[in-house]
């Protein structure tokens, strides 16, 4: 079946500095590949997507590559912002099995001022 | 434009009830899909539903069920509360021609079993 597998956190940064967190995928078709955002107490928000290999999502500064041959979608930020801290969920959607999203486990981000 | 609105948005049950959580879903949408969320861990797919129907359904027991109303809003009951069951309630809504592009989320509702 499908998987997401994310690096665990927390991940605890300085505001300004570079955030990557690495998500790596298992799927038997070819899936559309997201990330999203959740603030404490809120629902989920679609924070970029990818759709088809070698896709570049990008949205409030933060960029994924939807990569193959790696099955990866590494989530980065050039400099993150203290109201960046939130979990970050890596998900997918296979194209040719149904409507469900998979998701992994979540990486909580914490950046300090 | 409201988005897609949960109701309640917390409840307390005791083992052995049942439960309803309400979903409206964005307006033009009209797919929704369920997912449980436990503390610490990432949305798990319930089931999907569109035209009224269950299209999709998780790994989830019998005591789950669901409902699609013809304005597209949706229920999710669950039968007889394990404590296993406390956590966040996800609803989200999609278009059904563009399932594979996003769906939107509600803000959940936190069940508690006790």
């Amino acid at each position: 079946g499908n998987s997401v597998t994310q690096m665990e956190g927390p991940v605890t940064l300085s505001e300004e500095a570079f955030l990557t967190i690495n998500c790596t995928y298992t799927a038997t078709g070819y899936p559309s590949l997201f990330w999203y955002v959740q603030y404490p107490g809120e629902g989920l928000q679609l924070l970029l997507k990818a759709t088809k290999a070698d896709d570049k999502g990008s949205n409030k500064g933060f960029e994924a590559t939807y990569r193959k041959e790696t099955t990866s979608f590494h989530l980065e930020k050039g400099s993150v912002q203290v109201s960046d801290s939130a979990v970050y969920f890596c998900a997918l959607i296979e194209n040719n099995a149904g409507n469900m999203l998979t998701f992994g486990g979540g990486t909580r981000l914490m950046v300090k001022p | 434009d409201a988005g897609v609105t949960q109701s309640p948005t917390h409840l307390i049950k005791t083992r052995g009830q049942q439960v309803t959580l309400r979903c409206s879903p964005k307006s033009g949408h009209d797919t929704v899909s369920w997912y449980q969320q436990a503390l610490g861990q990432g949305p798990q797919f319930i089931f999907q539903y569109y035209e009224e129907e269950e299209r999709q359904r998780g790994n989830f027991p019998d005591r789950f069920s669901g409902h699609q109303f013809p304005n597209y809003s949706s229920e999710l009951n669950v039968n007889a509360l394990l404590l296993g069951d406390s956590a966040l309630y996800l609803c989200a809504s999609s278009w059904n021609e563009r399932v594979f592009t996003e769906a939107f989320f509600g803000q959940g509702t936190r069940l508690t079993v006790v």
